[in-house]
């Protein structure tokens, strides 16, 4: 039990596009799901948290409008990179917490993004 | 906001001797403190988490110590095996809806 996927695992895009990333917990309801950035050989960073039915919240930091985030569902979280940079290419992973369960938070496999 | 330093940043033992792993936090809010092992490339993955009300948690080879008082939170692995050659990372967060403040990590290497 308790799996979170993420889709896509890799993508490679040209500078100025948009690039779009789910995350779905598969066999638990989340109310909240949780985005980390994290670069080669360093931890993770948070990025924002993502409430389901309402406004994420965001780490100082961190830019609203480039990192759009969407939680429709109690098991998808949305990651919208908009007008993506080089500067933006990082591996990004998500986590979910089960709404009726511990605080544990179990990730995705994560999102390796390139910005060529 | 919280602020967890983690050491060593790389820690290397011969198999079958003990590994320890310190973080100290920052925020007395902090209740649940998680550790994660993460292979090159792959997700974090959970091996145990403490929360403040405890002191101590043990799991086969793994354990987990907390000082609340001095804000302090130790890993502990037992009988080590070239299996738990990987990255740990401690982290801290008020539970719930908070998330997760990482330390930045310790590459263990378990030398043969």
């Amino acid at each position: 039990g308790a799996v979170v996927s993420q889709h896509p695992s890799r993508v490679i895009c040209k500078s100025g596009t948009s690039v779009k990333i789910e995350c779905r917990s598969l066999d638990f309801q989340a109310t909240t799901m949780f985005w980390y950035r994290q670069f080669p050989k360093q931890s993770l960073m948070l990025m924002a948290t993502s409430n389901e039915g309402s406004k994420a919240t965001y780490e100082q930091g961190v830019e609203k409008d480039k990192f759009l985030i969407n939680h429709a569902s109690l098991t998808l979280s949305t990651l919208t990179v908009t007008s993506a940079h080089p500067e933006d290419s990082s591996f990004y992973i998500c986590s979910a917490r089960d709404s009726g369960g511990p605080d544990t938070q179990y990730f995705g496999p994560g999102t390796r993004l390139t910005v060529l | 906001g919280e602020n967890v330093e983690q050491h060593p940043s790389t820690l290397s033992v011969q198999e079958g001797d003990s590994a320890v792993i310190k973080c100290t936090y920052s925020d007395s809010a902090s209740n649940y403190f998680p550790w994660y092992k993460q292979e090159l490339g792959k997700r974090p993955q959970l091996i145990i988490d403490i929360r403040s009300n405890v002191g101590e948690k043990k799991d086969q080879r793994i354990a987990v110590t907390l000082n609340k008082t001095a804000k302090h939170f130790s890993l502990h692995i037992t009988e080590t095996q070239p299996e738990d050659s990987a990255v740990y990372f401690c982290a801290a967060s008020m539970g719930g809806a908070d998330g997760l403040t990482f330390g930045k990590g310790t590459h263990l290497i378990i030398q043969p």
